[in-house]
């Protein structure tokens, strides 16, 4: 079955830490990988995304993430997090031959000022 | 420009209720698709409607139905509620129907039954 898989459920940084959040999926074959963000009352936005090309993706508000295809991971970056970055962070994976979004199970950050 | 928006905000139904939840694409958008997300869990995929026609479906039960409209805005029906179907229901909306598109969702319908 395809599945997604978030193996950080609570994270807890203070500032000016490095983040590196996990996300795996199961299927082998051709995948498009996303990233969402939903900040406390907000909804669920954009952060980067990646179907094709360079595997290294640059996202909004300095995140990145890289595609490594023979581990099955696009795990997501960022060198120096900010209090502002206390979100709930969701990676998504669209499988070959479907148009829908497959979520993990989300990833809560709390940085510390 | 506005983006995806959902009425009602909040709503209270008793099991064995019908209701009835609106998404407003942006605008130029023709794909429509609706996501269930229970609290701690990911949304989970319902349906996907792309130029009023259903293009996707996620395992829910028949008691869950949907339609887009003309004008591309989208309804989720849910009949005989049950305890279990509360939650965040969240409307997302695409340009087109492609995998590499980014959808944008709306802030949600949060749904409690009691």
């Amino acid at each position: 079955a395809q599945s997604v898989s978030q193996h950080n459920h609570h994270v807890i940084l203070s500032e000016a830490a490095s983040l590196e959040l996990g996300c795996n999926y199961s299927y082998g074959g051709t995948v498009n990988l996303f990233w969402y963000v939903q900040y406390p009352g907000q909804h669920l936005q954009l952060l980067l995304k990646y179907f094709s090309g360079d595997p290294l993706v640059k996202g909004i508000k300095g995140f990145e993430a890289e595609f490594i295809k023979s581990k099955f991971s696009f795990n997501l970056r960022k060198p120096s997090v900010q209090w502002s970055d206390t979100a709930e962070y969701f990676c998504a994976v669209i499988f070959s031959g479907t148009y829908k979004y497959i979520f993990g199970t989300g990833t809560r950050l709390k940085v510390l000022a | 420009d506005a983006g995806v928006t959902q009425s009602p905000t909040h709503l209270i139904k008793t099991r064995g209720q019908h209701v009835t939840l609106r998404c407003s694409p942006i605008s130029g958008h023709k794909s429509v698709s609706w996501y269930q997300q229970v609290l701690g869990q990911g949304p989970q995929f319902i349906f996907q409607y792309y130029e009023k026609e259903e293009r996707g479906r996620g395992n829910f039960p028949d008691r869950f139905s949907a339609r887009q409209f003309p004008n591309y805005s989208s309804e989720l029906n849910v009949n005989a509620l049950l305890l279990g179907d509360s939650a965040l229901y969240l409307c997302a909306s695409s340009l087109w129907m492609r995998a590499w598109e980014t959808q944008y969702f709306g802030p949600g319908t949060r749904l409690l039954v009691l």
